[in-house]
């Protein structure tokens, strides 16, 4: 069965720095991962997908298929980027998503 | 034109009352899907419908019913609520199953 670990629940980090949220998934088939982001009393909404390999927001996310990950980074935080962040990832026919734990980002000024 | 809408953003109500969550979304969206976010934050699958056939139906238990008029609307019919149905009811939609889904506000369910 299909699995989204996303280790870390919450992760501070100060304005500028640096910012890795990790996500890490099990699944038989040929993965299809995505970056979903809730800001505060906001819809989720997706942030980016692996297979566009985009840059959204400062955010990118590489699949990492030897080390079943899709961890997502931005070199330089902002506070704006204080939100609730979910890894998913699609399968079965459906292309259903499962989502992990998600992770509380808060970027400290 | 808020493209997903669910309705109410909160409901509080009683243990054992039926309640219903409706949701509309004005994308033409052929896929509509309701999640439910625990306490902890995390977020399940419970439904999803496919032109108003259900494709995906979760271990919920069959108190929930999911009922789909037609391909915009997808409601959430909860008999004999309980403690533990307290959560935060998301409604989504998309295009197709290998599109991204677009998710309303969420309703915000409190059973006491």
């Amino acid at each position: 069965a299909q699995r989204v670990t996303q280790p870390e629940k919450l992760l501070s980090v100060f304005k500028g720095a640096p910012v890795e949220l990790k996500c890490n998934y099990s699944y038989s088939g040929s993965p299809e991962l995505f970056w979903y982001v809730q800001y505060s009393r906001q819809r989720l909404q997706l942030l980016l997908r692996h297979i566009s390999r985009e840059s959204i927001k400062g955010f990118t996310a590489d699949l990492n298929k030897g080390e079943t990950s899709f961890h997502l980074k931005k070199p330089f935080a902002q506070e704006e980027d204080s939100a609730m962040y979910y890894c998913a990832l699609a399968s079965g026919s459906a292309r259903q998503l499962t989502f992990g734990s998600g992770t509380q980002l808060t970027v400290l000024p | 034109d808020t493209a997903v809408s669910q309705t109410p953003k909160y409901l509080v109500t009683q243990m054992g009352n039926d309640k219903s969550i409706k949701c509309e979304q004005n994308l033409g969206h052929d896929t509509m899907y309701w999640y439910k976010q625990d306490s902890k934050k995390f977020l399940k699958i419970m439904f999803s419908y496919n032109n108003k056939e259900l494709i995906i139906n979760e271990t919920v238990p069959n108190r929930f019913s999911p009922k789909s008029p037609d391909k915009a609307h997808l409601n959430l019919h909860i008999n004999s609520l309980e403690l533990g149905d307290s959560a935060v009811y998301f409604c989504a939609s998309s295009p197709g199953y290998n599109s991204p889904l677009h998710f309303g506000n969420g309703t915000r369910l409190t059973v006491t």
